[in-house]
């Protein structure tokens, strides 16, 4: 079966660190790009991409909100996506959810496979 | 960024009404577009990729039309189980972006 599983997650201040994991199984890990996509809690509030990698993990793209703060990578030898979080603030909680790409070697294609999410929080 | 703008933002149908939500790019985004569906508590579900094509295992009273601009998600003949928010989302570009979502909900 094809499974994500995010952790990591927690209750943190701002302007402190995360560092969130998604282990991947039931698929070749390495031909896939993989995505983190969040959704602040409440009514209303819906889906914001943050970040994919490639495949291989040489390219990256950031969502301008968390540029410069957040760092994605992945380790193929342990079937393991990352999200390095640092600075973060109030508006950066959420619930983390990373996301396989549908098609594979590819960086332009649905997300066809969700984890459970990982819960992050701001706040003194 | 592509913008995405989703209408309605709420919908009341009952079942067995056939169901229209709409979603609009900013630009250009050819066919590359998906449709989600996410009930509480849970991860988004892909029901629609490349605008029309229907997702392996989702029922085909879901369909998924349009190109460039303008797109069109359906659910012919809606049932219990299809009360949720459905969202639109462009992979033409990044950063990628989402709808607002639209809210299909009891009436």
């Amino acid at each position: 079966e094809v499974q994500l599983l995010e952790s990591g997650g927690g209750l943190v201040q701002p302007g402190g660190s995360l560092r969130l994991s998604c282990a991947a199984s039931g698929f070749t890990f390495s031909s896939y790009a993989m995505n983190w996509v969040r959704q602040a809690p409440g009514k209303g509030l819906g889906l914001e991409w943050v970040s994919c990698i490639s495949d291989g993990g040489a390219s990256t793209y950031y969502a301008d909100s968390v540029k410069g703060r957040f760092t994605i990578s992945r380790d193929i030898s342990k079937n393991t996506l990352y999200l390095q979080m640092n600075s973060l603030r109030a508006d950066d909680t959420a619930i983390y959810y990373c996301a396989k790409l549908l098609g594979s070697n590819s960086m332009h294609d649905a997300f066809d496979i969700w984890g459970q999410g990982t819960m992050v929080t701001v706040s003194s | 960024d592509i913008q995405m703008t989703q209408s309605p933002s709420t919908l009341s149908p009952s079942v067995g009404d056939r169901v229209t939500i709409t979603c609009r790019a900013s630009q250009s985004i050819g066919s590359w577009l998906a449709w989600y569906q996410q009930k509480p508590g849970k991860a988004p579900k892909l029901l629609i990729y490349k605008a029309s094509s229907l997702q392996s295992g989702v029922p085909s009273r879901f369909s998924g039309s349009g190109s460039g601009t303008e797109f069109t998600l359906t659910i012919s003949s809606l049932q219990p189980d299809d009360y949720a928010t459905y969202y639109c989302q462009q992979y033409n570009s990044y950063s990628l972006t989402f709808g607002q979502g639209t809210k299909v909900e009891i009436q």
